[in-house]
């Protein structure tokens, strides 16, 4: 069955160090994948997607994540984590075959220490 | 602004009632969603369309309907039928065919008492 993972349900990490959020999917062939973020009480935001081509992609906010097809992972990075960051991140993925269903992971809620 | 606005942002019924969430789309956009989103969850399909006039069932339909009589409208009736009807709800909408990227409301919670 198609599924995404998200293995962490919450992460804390300190204001300025470095993120990584992890995301695998399970699928016949590579979909299109996406991380999304949503803050309190909100709609989700798109932050990147990859379609095809370079396996690094840049998003938003300075977020950048890698494909990597070997493992069925695309993990979400950030270099130095500003307060605002905090926020619960979505990984997803939608057939790249054509299709109108995206399935979503569970979510990994970010928390920032000063 | 082109965007997707959802009303109300806060709904309260009770136990026994029907209660509708609209949701209004300006981005010309022929798919639209409705997603349910509970603690811990993620996001799980009610319903989607693709264009005027015409719907699907999604994963968790059951005790919900839609209409889509306009473009730019769809909204949702959770049905007393709900048996756990208290959540946050997302409408979202895409572009086309393949693209994927989701544009989303800022949700309305229900919350039955």
């Amino acid at each position: 069955a198609q599924s995404v993972t998200q293995p962490d349900i919450h992460i804390t990490v300190s204001e300025g160090a470095s993120l990584e959020l992890r995301c695998n999917y399970s699928y016949g062939a590579t979909p299109y994948l996406f991380w999304y973020v949503q803050s309190p009480g909100q709609g989700l935001q798109l932050l990147l997607k990859y379609f095809s081509g370079d396996t690094l992609v840049q998003g938003i906010k300075g977020f950048e994540a890698e494909f990597k097809r070997s493992q069925s992972s695309f993990n979400l990075r950030k270099p130095s984590v500003h307060w605002s960051d905090a926020a619960e991140y979505f990984c997803a993925v939608v057939p790249s075959t054509g299709g109108f269903k995206t399935i979503f992971g569970a979510g990994t809620r970010l928390f920032v220490k000063a | 602004d082109g965007g997707i606005t959802q009303s109300p942002k806060y709904l309260f019924r009770k136990e026994g009632q029907n209660v509708t969430l609209s949701c209004e789309q300006n981005l010309n956009h022929d798919a639209m969603y409705w997603y349910r989103q509970d603690p811990g969850q993620g996001l799980r399909l009610i319903y989607y369309s693709q264009i005027v006039n015409d719907f699907q069932k999604g994963d968790i339909a059951e005790g919900y309907s839609v209409s889509r009589e306009k473009k730019e409208s769809f909204p949702l009736t959770v049905t007393s039928a709900q048996k756990n009807p208290t959540a946050f709800y997302l409408c979202a909408s895409t572009g086309g065919v393949g693209t994927g990227e989701l544009f989303f409301g800022e949700g309305s919670r229900l919350t039955v008492l």
